[in-house]
């Protein structure tokens, strides 16, 4: 299976600031997923990233909040923009690989803390 | 109503026992089954996917799907304290993208 690196893997920010989140697959994918887990709550998607197109977004979030970059089929960033307390939580990245019967692959995650 | 119910738990069991965590769902357009581990601190692995209903064995770990009572679940012989983690159940339609999680159930597996 693909090895994902994502970074950082833990911030603490200040209100207001924002962060950019990176994810590196070592192979090439078609799909990258942007995940948000609150504390204590499921896995939520936030975005579905696409390469060469803008990101499709789920209900509840949106670009100007959470700008999305997929300049390739190996890279995507996700940006916490104007942060805020609530926004507080650990972000993930996925990547599909059909090859493996629909097995979706997670990075370790970011563990963000807005102060 | 969510779409995927897991008890959080947190469930604590001695070494050595059968483990069964299970999810209920109301979506009858799910027709992959994921089962998820997750240690502290980590990103989620995928430890078991099946299609549709029925059962798929992988050393200790069962997984069971009834898509007539929307019910799955993953049972774990001979439980170790390394199993102690988070499993977080996920589905998937069959044309989707979109994984639906369960919130996870916390097993602890103590000596």
């Amino acid at each position: 299976s693909a090895v994902i690196s994502q970074k950082p893997s833990r911030d603490i920010c200040q209100r207001g600031t924002s962060l950019t989140i990176q994810c590196q697959v070592d192979s090439q994918v078609t799909m990258m997923f942007w995940y948000r887990q609150q504390p204590g709550q499921s896995l939520t998607l936030i975005a579905t990233a696409n390469q060469g197109s803008e990101a499709t977004y789920e209900s509840g979030f949106v670009i100007d909040k959470f700008p999305i970059s997929r300049p390739n089929l190996t890279f995507s960033t996700l940006t916490v923009s104007n942060m805020s307390p609530e926004d507080s939580s650990i972000y993930l990245c996925s990547v599909e690989f059909r090859e493996t019967n629909y097995g979706y692959t997670f990075g370790s995650g970011t563990r963000l803390t807005v102060v | 109503q969510k779409e995927v119910e897991q008890d959080p738990g947190p469930l604590s069991v001695p070494e050595g026992a059968i483990v069964s965590l299970n999810c209920t769902y109301s979506n009858s357009a799910f027709q992959y089954f994921m089962w998820y581990r997750q240690y502290s601190r980590k990103g989620p692995e995928l430890l078991m996917y099946t299609y549709s209903s029925g059962n798929k064995e992988d050393g200790r770990f069962t997984a069971q799907v009834d898509k007539s009572s929307k019910y799955i679940s993953l049972f774990i012989r001979d439980s170790q304290p390394s199993d102690s983690a988070t499993y977080l159940c996920a589905m998937l339609t069959g044309g989707g993208n979109k994984l639906t999680f369960g919130t996870g159930t916390q097993l602890k597996v103590e000596l």
